[in-house]
C-alpha cells in the first residue's frame, strides 16, 4: 500500500543514453512533482503537474520531458544523459487544499548514476 | 528572491538538548512554510508547517517560530533524541503550493 512509488530505485547508465523513471501515487492527489537532489543534498523542483497539466517548469533542459498519462502517474524521460544528471530524483504528490496544509508526499527516490 | 537560506549546515546536539535550525526568505509572496525531515535513503517527509498569519506552531517536541517582519522562521526540537538524527529542510511555497523552494538542508546528529 505504498503511497508514492518510483521505479527503478537505482539506474546506472552511460552518457548519451536515454532513460525513463516512472512514478505512481495511489493517494488520489491531483498534483505531482519531480525534484532533483544533488550530491550535496540540495533539493530542487523540476516540474509540477496539476490534473495532468504542466504548471511549473523550472528551467530544466529540454532533454528532460515529463509525461502524465493520468492523474496518478508522472513519468520522467531523459534524453542524451550527461554526467551532471547524476543525482537522486524524487517524485512527490499533493492535494490542492487552499488554506490548509499543502503537504507533499515523496517517493523513495531513484538514484541515477551516469558514467 | 526565490531563495530560502538555511543554517546551520550541520548540527550536533546532546540527547535531551534543544536543536534549533534557522531559515530566511526574501519573497513575501510565499504563503506556506513547511519543514521536512529526511532519513538516509528515504524521501523527505513533512514534519510540521506554518502559514504566515501565525507566529508559532507546536506539535509535540517540534515548534516553528515565524517572524513575518524579519522574513525568518525557525524549527526548535525540544528534548532531542538520537532518533531525530536526520537531514532537515525548511521550505517555502507559492502558487498554491505548486512551487516549493527548499533550503539547503541541515544535518542533525543527536549524541546519545
Amino acid at each position: 500500500d505504498t503511497a508514492v512509488s518510483q521505479t527503478p530505485k537505482y539506474l546506472v547508465t552511460q552518457m548519451g543514453n536515454d532513460k525513463s523513471i516512472k512514478c505512481e501515487q495511489n493517494l488520489g492527489h491531483d498534483t505531482m512533482y519531480w525534484y532533483k537532489q544533488d550530491s550535496k543534498k540540495f533539493l530542487k523542483i523540476m516540474f509540477s503537474y496539476n490534473n495532468k497539466e504542466l504548471i511549473i517548469n523550472e528551467t530544466v533542459p529540454n532533454r528532460f520531458s515529463p509525461k502524465s498519462p493520468d492523474k496518478a502517474h508522472l513519468n520522467l524521460h531523459i534524453n542524451s544523459l550527461e554526467l551532471g544528471d547524476s543525482a537522486v530524483y524524487f517524485c512527490a504528490s499533493s492535494q490542492e487544499r487552499f488554506g490548509l496544509d499543502d503537504e507533499q508526499y515523496f517517493g523513495p527516490g531513484t538514484r541515477l548514476t551516469v558514467t | 528572491q526565490q531563495q530560502v537560506k538555511q543554517s546551520p549546515q550541520s548540527l550536533i546536539v546532546q540527547k535531551g538538548g534543544i536543536s534549533i535550525i534557522n531559515c530566511a526568505y526574501e519573497n513575501t509572496a510565499f504563503d506556506y512554510f513547511p519543514w521536512y525531515q529526511q532519513f538516509p535513503g528515504k524521501g523527505p517527509a513533512l514534519l510540521i508547517a506554518i502559514r504566515p498569519d501565525v507566529s508559532e506552531k507546536k506539535e509535540g517536541r517540534f515548534t516553528i517560530s515565524f517572524n513575518k517582519s524579519a522574513k525568518q522562521f525557525s524549527l526548535h526540537i525540544m528534548d532531542s533524541q538520537p532518533g531525530d538524527s536526520a537531514t532537515y529542510f525548511c521550505a517555502a511555497s507559492i502558487d498554491g503550493g505548486f512551487k516549493t523552494i527548499f533550503g539547503a538542508g541541515t544535518r542533525l546528529f543527536v549524541k546519545a
